[in-house]
């Protein structure tokens, strides 16, 4: 069955980088993109961007632009997100999540916390 | 602010009916058949339960159907049952900067 892990908790201080990794099991990598998604405590889901786990082609949503690289190894079916810079209100739940135009499966989410 | 407007939230009684708004523009829920819905319980990851406006993925219970109209696109719940309890996220893709994004979320209450 497919299956996203992700790395887990993360503390981080202001400014500082964060980088998460989702390893992908139970299908080909490559067929399908890897979306990232957000969730602030309390709110609503926020789309990050997607690379393409077949040729590594990435879209990154405007306002991260310049702060979120993706990418991905092909050999381990592992995608990485890392966000630079960090401020207080990137803390939140990072997912994964297989992307075929839709979310069909995402990963358990990763905790990050900004805090000084 | 989001995109996609949906209602705060939304509630109805066991075996009731209830249905979900999302309004878009033509720039993205108007203008494409990409829309998907997705349920999230409280401290879980978000789980597909409906993809290009009305398609339903495998093992997701009939009681779930979508719809679009011009802008707006929407999630019906028929026979509410308790376990229907959660938030729910509309997903559209967009001709704007941000490809994809969602809507705010509605809680659903089953009284």
């Amino acid at each position: 069955q497919v299956q996203l892990v992700q790395s887990g908790t993360e503390v981080k201080k202001p400014g500082a980088s964060v980088k998460v990794s989702c390893k992908a099991s139970g299908y080909t990598f490559t067929l399908y993109g890897i979306a990232w998604v957000r969730q602030a405590p309390g709110l609503g889901l926020e789309w990050m961007g997607w690379i393409s786990g077949y040729n590594g082609a990435t879209v990154y949503a405007q306002k991260l632009q310049g702060r979120v690289t993706m990418t991905t190894d092909t050999s381990t079916s592992t995608a990485y997100m890392e966000l630079r810079s960090l401020r207080s209100d990137d803390t939140a739940v990072y997912y994964c999540a297989r992307d075929r135009g839709d979310y069909d499966n995402w990963g358990q989410g990763t905790l990050v916390t900004v805090s000084s | 602010q989001s995109v996609l407007t949906q209602p705060a939230s939304v509630s109805g009684s066991p075996g009731q009916s209830i249905t979900i708004s999302c309004t878009g523009t033509s720039s993205d829920v108007g203008g494409y058949d990409y829309v998907s819905w997705y349920q999230q319980y409280p401290g879980k990851a978000p789980k597909l339960m409906i993809y290009d406006v009305r398609n339903r993925p495998s093992g997701i219970s009939d009681r779930f159907s979508g719809s679009k109209s011009g802008n707006t696109a929407s999630l019906t719940i028929s026979g509410l049952q308790a376990e229907d309890e959660a938030d729910y996220y509309c997903n559209s893709y967009t001709s704007g900067s941000t490809r994809w994004v969602f809507g705010g979320g509605t809680k659903l209450t089953v009284l």
